[in-house]
């Protein structure tokens, strides 16, 4: 599984709560990415990371802010959660960027109720 | 807007059958992914087609990308239960943060 682990792996909250999901990868590659997987959109790209404490936005980056303070780490939050942010949301790292192939974790199935 | 379609959405087939998915653009791509999802579980790639024409197999799969690199298909010989799950592709649009992804095959084959 290209050693990423996605915390939690469910996770029921509130509309307005604040939730933050995490990513840890154990490959100390530089690239990571947050995608977001729903019914009749497919993957869609949230945030990337390209290196510590260096980040970029993707097509559907609004709500969504992202921290990378450790390799290891890239953490995606949701300030004030919508229930249109309900989804499953998968971490992704590749070794090269570029849109190089990407080794994805398990996900995080968020229901915002 | 770079967009990829795949058909057919949805396919239901028997052990044993082959079947064809298709991944197709109006643009073109420098390259192009597959990758297989299971439920609960996140994509895996398969395999990446680069040059136009180019053609690879991985045991019963084979994966053609167009002489345009413009669109890409997947098939598979004798299918088995093993193979049932979600079938995606994926473009690199050029940019960086602009890989492309299709909304997906979802194969199911019954024994």
């Amino acid at each position: 599984d290209a050693g990423i682990t996605q915390s939690p792996r469910h996770k029921v909250t509130e509309t307005g709560t604040p939730v933050t999901l995490r990513c840890h990868q154990t490959e100390n590659h530089r690239y990571m990415y947050w995608y977001r997987q729903d019914p009749g959109h497919g993957l869609r790209l949230i945030h990337y990371s390209y290196g510590v404490k260096d980040t970029d936005k993707g097509e559907v980056s609004d709500g969504y802010s992202v921290s990378r303070s450790k390799t290891e780490d890239f953490l995606l939050t949701l300030e004030s959660a919508t229930s249109s942010q309900t989804s499953v949301y998968f971490c992704a790292i590749s070794l090269t960027g570029n849109n190089s192939p990407l080794h994805f974790g398990n996900g995080t199935r968020l229901t915002v109720t | 807007t770079q967009l990829l379609e795949q058909s057919p959405q949805f396919l239901s087939i028997q052990e044993g059958e082959n079947l064809t998915v298709y991944c197709n653009s109006s643009s073109v791509f420098s390259s192009l992914q597959w990758y297989r999802q299971e439920p609960g579980e996140g994509p895996v790639l398969l395999v990446t087609v680069v040059t136009g024409g180019e053609v690879k197999k991985l045991k019963r799969l084979t994966f053609q990308f167009g002489d345009a690199r413009k669109d890409s298909s997947l098939h598979i010989t004798a299918a088995q239960p093993g193979d049932t799950g979600l079938y995606l592709c994926a473009g690199d649009g050029g940019s960086q943060g602009n890989l492309i992804f299709g909304k997906g095959t979802k194969l199911s084959v019954k024994p």
